[in-house]
């Protein structure tokens, strides 16, 4: 079955690390997105990416970096610069961006810093 | 950017009762969604709405596109308790946001039996 695999489900990183959130798709779609999700809060996003070797800084993209080699894959990695890392990541795909309606999340990752 | 106002942010209900929740902009959005996520799961499309006055339904699920394209509703007729969740509205809108979706904080939906 196609879909969104999003590895690891926990994650705990200690203050001052960087850490690598996995996205896998193999629904051959081109857009991938990151979301951050707070407690009573909307999803807000992190980065975007339309194709292989092109993304984009979404809304909260300060702390966070991403690489689109292939299209299957875009890792999210979190760095020692954001400064209140602890939530719920969501990585997306859609076909393409015009076709954003047509998005397909992943489980997420809960990220913990200790 | 663009915002969602979406309301209310948590209802408690007794199963078999009718839900509503809405989601209001001061921005007009093309496309309107409605998503209902799980706890430690992602958001799931229940409906998409693509026009003006639209006014579709999924069984129990009834939701429209405002007029003006800056609100949007969704009701959930005789709930039960596998509705409990967290329904999200979502707007994709034009211009420089075009082909984002910005989403509304969240309605924690939970059903008592």
């Amino acid at each position: 079955d196609g879909g969104i695999t999003q590895s690891p489900k926990y994650l705990f990183r200690k203050e001052g690390q960087n850490v690598t959130l996995s996205c896998e798709q193999n629904l051959n779609h081109d857009a991938m997105y990151w979301y951050r999700q707070d407690p009573g809060q909307g999803l807000r996003l992190i980065y975007y990416s339309q194709i292989v070797n092109d993304f984009q800084k979404g809304d909260i993209a300060e702390g966070y970096s991403v690489s689109r080699e292939k299209k299957e894959s875009f890792p999210l990695t979190v760095t020692s610069a954001q400064k209140n890392p602890t939530a719920f990541y969501l990585c997306a795909s859609s076909i393409d961006l015009a076709r954003a309606y047509g998005y397909t999340f992943g489980s997420g990752t809960r990220l913990t810093v200790v | 950017g663009q915002q969602l106002n979406q309301s209310p942010q948590s209802m408690f209900i007794q199963e078999g009762e009718d839900v509503s929740m809405n989601c209001t902009s001061s921005s007009i959005f093309n496309t309107w969604l409605w998503y209902k996520q799980d706890p430690g799961e992602g958001p799931v499309l229940l409906i998409a709405l693509y026009k003006a006055g639209e006014l579709t339904s999924n069984g129990r699920l009834t939701a429209q596109f405002g007029i003006t394209r800056k609100d949007s509703f969704l009701n959930i007729s005789a709930s039960i308790p596998s509705d409990v969740g967290i329904y999200f509205c979502a707007g994709i809108g034009g211009g420089t946001s075009y082909g984002k979706l910005t989403f509304g904080q969240g309605t924690i939906l939970t059903v008592h039996p």
